[in-house]
């Protein structure tokens, strides 16, 4: 197994705040991470694949980088309905697996 | 627009059999271009892959469940489905299913459905 690392593992931020999410795999991935945005109740929603790549109708406020073992996700600015909780997945192997999930607060 | 909604009972007895189905409306599951999965996240707890499958019935599982796994497919029904066997009070999750694109990412996921196990 891959264990995957975020941090932190919860934050407080306010509307138009930018805001950036650290993914690290235990072994080099390539560029095979995924991002995903889960609200209480609803289905996980993909916004990042391959890393970087913005999955069809995800807002341009979403980005992500990184390659190997360390990624980021970046919210530009934070709109009300972005506050949930984010969770990488890397897909290099299986098991995939998810990294503990960050969850973003209101300030 | 796809669609994956999950289904079958919310409540197992300790030792038995949690079976869900996923029915896919809106895409055929026959697709050569798609793997389906299934992936739970117990309560207050992270995400969990448990297994995927072709529609020709090529699977692989997670190793920690592969002893307990069986997922199968319908393709007449567009539909995929989970066993379970042995559960227990850690088998506790919300299912969801999802369908698996290239490179492997999970693109539509159903709402989930919780499962509890209790006698």
């Amino acid at each position: 197994d891959i264990p995957m690392t975020q941090s932190p593992s919860s934050l407080s931020a306010s509307v138009g705040d930018r805001v950036t999410i650290t993914c690290r795999a235990s072994q080099s991935i390539s560029t095979y991470l995924n991002w995903y945005q889960h609200k209480p109740g609803k289905a996980p929603k993909l916004l990042i694949y391959a890393a970087s790549s913005l999955q069809t109708g995800v807002p341009s406020s979403f980005s992500g980088s990184g390659s190997g073992t360390d990624f980021t996700l970046t919210i530009s600015s934070l709109q009300p309905e972005d506050f949930a909780t984010y969770y990488c997945q890397q897909s290099y192997s299986t098991p995939y697996t998810f990294g503990q999930g960050t969850k973003v607060e209101i300030k | 627009q796809l669609q994956l909604q999950e289904s079958g009972p919310g409540l197992v007895k300790p030792s038995e059999t949690l079976s869900l189905t996923c029915t896919v409306s809106g895409g055929s599951i026959s697709s050569t271009s798609y793997y389906w999965g299934w992936i739970r996240q117990p309560p207050g707890k992270g995400l969990e892959w448990i297994g995927s499958i072709y529609y020709s019935g090529n699977t692989y599982y997670n190793p920690s469940l592969k002893s307990r796994i069986t997922i199968s497919v319908d393709t007449s029904k567009n539909q995929f489905s989970l066993k379970l066997s042995s559960v227990t009070a850690a088998d506790t999750a919300v299912y969801y299913c999802a369908r698996r694109k290239n490179p492997p990412n999970f693109d539509y996921w159903g709402q989930g459905t919780l499962v509890t196990v209790s006698s």
